[in-house]
């Protein structure tokens, strides 16, 4: 099946720092790539949807100029966590689904903790 | 925006019994549905899907039915295993594009006992 890889898959960063989160679509094109955040015991919410070559789109609540998406090619977009503060710290999630098929898939996710 | 509600939040078994998470969706226009399993860490695996266009599947031990009209959805588990305990999370979305967004529920800690 499709594989969506991710880098880091864990992180430590100093507050007031930037990170930045890779998520790949190894063997498919993905025009749109999903971004969730996920807190302990808790459900995965959806931060924004990365499209190929045009501006993200954030869910309300989630702060554009914070969260930092670029998604310059089919086949990669970051996250960029601006000016981390502790409670940044988080599971985050990409998805991507396949041009040919309507399967999402995941990547491992990235384990941010903020000091 | 679709609003998806999972219940229960957590639920305990012995091994070998049956485990049913029900979850109920708020937009009519959702025709995807598919059911995570999320280990500790884990990215979440997709275990079993339906579509708007069939009542039930069934793939092993694992089954899920759907009921448009009352726009429920249900996942069951037989005979289950030590190995099936993790968080379980329903999801809908609109569409038949893979580009539409997921919207999960809350999820549901099963814990299976030997």
């Amino acid at each position: 099946g499709a594989v969506v890889s991710q880098h880091p898959s864990w992180v430590i960063c100093k507050s007031g720092t930037s990170v930045k989160i890779e998520c790949r679509s190894l063997d498919f094109q993905a025009t749109t790539m999903f971004w969730y955040r996920q807190f302990p015991k808790q459900s995965l919410m959806l931060m924004a949807t990365s499209n190929e070559g045009s501006k993200a789109t954030y869910e309300q609540g989630v702060e554009k100029d914070k969260f930092l998406i670029n998604h310059a090619s089919l086949t990669l977009s970051t996250l960029t966590v601006t000016s981390a503060h502790p409670e940044d710290s988080s599971f985050y999630i990409c998805s991507a689904s396949s041009v040919s098929g309507n399967t999402i898939y995941f990547g491992e996710g990235s384990w941010l903790t903020v000091v | 925006g679709e609003n998806v509600e999972q219940h229960p939040s957590t639920l305990s078994v012995q091994e070998g019994d049956s485990a049913v998470i029900k979850c109920t969706y708020s937009d009519s226009a959702s025709n995807y549905f598919p059911w995570y399993k999320q280990e500790l860490g884990k990215r979440p695996q997709l275990i079993i899907d339906i579509r708007s266009n069939v009542g039930e599947k069934k793939d092993q031990r694992i089954a899920v039915t759907l009921n448009k009209t009352a726009k429920h959805f249900s996942l069951h588990i037989t005979e289950t295993q030590p190995e099936d305990s993790a968080v379980y999370f329903c999801a809908a979305t609109l569409g038949s594009s893979g580009y539409s967004t997921l919207t999960f529920g809350k999820g549901t800690m099963l814990l299976v006992s030997p």
